[in-house]
């Protein structure tokens, strides 16, 4: 069935460190790829979004590339800051069957701390 | 300003009782979805309605009712057959089938403890 595994947390880095968050997928479709960042007591948010392979997401200083051959789309962000601290979720939406159309697969959630 | 609404933010339920958290969207989106999420183990999926009076079981329904009466409106119940009711739920909506690849809006989420 589709899924996605994503990496465990916590991850802890200092403010201006270089960040991956890996995740990977398996989807019997033709999935749409997604990051969502959720911030303490709130909703989830979209961070980034991809719809067909090879396509990079990107938004606020974060990235990820769609990459069918190795069914990835890893989260990076150059410099990361104390704001960026939050939990971040990777998730799947397969458009093309049956009663399952555009419902989301998420990944556990990876804990994200920066340090000043 | 388009989005959406759940209420209340935080609910205390007594064992044994039933109790209804409200989700209302002004988005005009078809698609509606109630996830619960604990410590640890993301997000589940509850219910799921891609059409007003239609909806579908997600991968933890038991003890867990809903209804689609109206296109803006998907309440989740949360009755006393829920072994474990105290989570964090989330309800969010998305365009539908009928427009793909597109993204879901959530919102702010109700933090439901048993006492």
């Amino acid at each position: 069935g589709d899924s996605v595994t994503q990496m465990e947390g916590p991850v802890t880095l200092s403010e201006e460190a270089f960040l991956t968050i890996n995740c990977t997928y398996t989807a019997t479709g033709y999935p749409s790829l997604f990051w969502y960042v959720q911030y303490p007591g709130e909703g989830l948010q979209l961070l980034l979004k991809a719809t067909k392979a090879d396509d990079k997401g990107s938004n606020k200083g974060f990235e990820a590339t769609y990459r069918k051959e190795t069914t990835s789309f890893h989260l990076e962000k150059g410099s990361v800051q104390v704001s960026d601290s939050a939990v971040y979720f990777c998730a799947l939406s397969v458009s093309d069957r049956g009663s399952t159309l555009g419902r989301l697969y998420f990944g556990r959630g990876t804990q994200l701390t920066v340090w000043p | 300003d388009g989005g959406i609404t759940q209420s209340p933010k935080y609910l205390f339920r007594k064992e044994g009782q039933n109790v209804t958290l409200s989700c209302e969207q002004n988005l005009n989106h078809d698609a509606m979805y109630w996830y619960r999420q604990d410590p640890g183990q993301g997000l589940r999926l509850i219910y799921y309605s891609q059409i007003v009076n239609d909806f579908q079981k997600g991968d933890i329904a038991e003890g867990y009712s809903v209804s689609r009466e109206k296109k803006e409106s998907f309440p989740l119940t949360v009755t006393s057959a829920q072994k474990n009711p105290t989570a964090f739920y989330l309800c969010a909506s998305s365009p539908g089938p009928s427009v793909r690849r597109t993204e879901a809006f959530f919102g702010q989420g109700t933090r439901l403890t048993v006492v």
